[in-house]
């Protein structure tokens, strides 16, 4: 069963903090990881992804891929209490995406 | 340009009954996605259509589901009959091209399943 992990928080940071969210994965063979974001009661929304070890930056995000240690993270500069949402891994298999549960995070003014 | 629509946002129905959800995609997009998350789960997919073809149903938990996409548009999805244990939200999503590690996959806004 390949799967993907990660901590369902809340994680809690003071604006202007970084936020790191992290989720590991069981497949080494993986090669495509996703994170997005869901707001409370709507739909999932993708932020980024990465397929490269190494970090990837888009604005105030940051995605980190170690394919060695199967460890995907994402941080957030300069959070905002609007970044306040569960942000949720995934990882490519085919054409379907594999979940992790999600983090939900909590940006205080 | 509409982004992916379900239909209907919210369902209570009993047990034994039959449940009919609806996706409609983004226009263009031959690639449509079910997956499902219930309480306190992870969301987990239950299949792949391209086009009107069925690519990949290996999530499909039984065979109290059934989906179609008949002309390769929108999508159906029926329970029948529905169990306790298919309370949940129901997504949908859809993209371009399938095995790109860039394409995006866009979800709608979920389908909220109740079963009493």
């Amino acid at each position: 069963q390949k799967e993907v992990e990660q901590n369902s928080g809340p994680l809690s940071v003071p604006e202007g903090a970084i936020a790191s969210l992290n989720c590991t994965y069981s497949d080494r063979g993986s090669q495509s990881f996703f994170w997005y974001r869901q707001y409370s009661g709507k739909s999932p929304e993708l932020i980024m992804f990465i397929y490269s070890n190494g970090d990837k930056e888009d604005g105030r995000f940051t995605a980190q891929l170690n394919k060695a240690s199967q460890y995907v993270s994402l941080l957030i500069r300069d959070s905002q209490p609007s970044d306040s949402a569960t942000y949720l891994c995934a990882v490519r298999e085919g054409g379907k995406l594999i979940f992790g549960q999600g983090t939900e995070l909590s940006v205080k003014p | 340009e509409a982004g992916v629509t379900q239909f209907p946002s919210h369902s209570v129905i009993e047990k034994g009954q039959t449940v009919t959800l609806r996706c409609d995609p983004i226009s263009g997009h031959d690639n449509l996605y079910w997956y499902r998350r219930v309480m306190g789960k992870e969301i987990k997919f239950l299949l792949h259509f391209v086009k009107e073809s069925k690519q990949d149903e290996s999530g499909m938990p039984n065979n109290r589901f059934l989906a179609e996409r008949t002309g390769g548009t929108y999508s159906t999805l029926k329970v029948q009959p529905a169990e306790l244990e298919d309370s949940g939200v129901y997504f949908c999503a859809s993209s371009q091209v399938p095995g790109q590690s860039d394409n995006e996959q866009f979800f709608g806004p979920g389908t909220r399943l109740t079963v009493l």
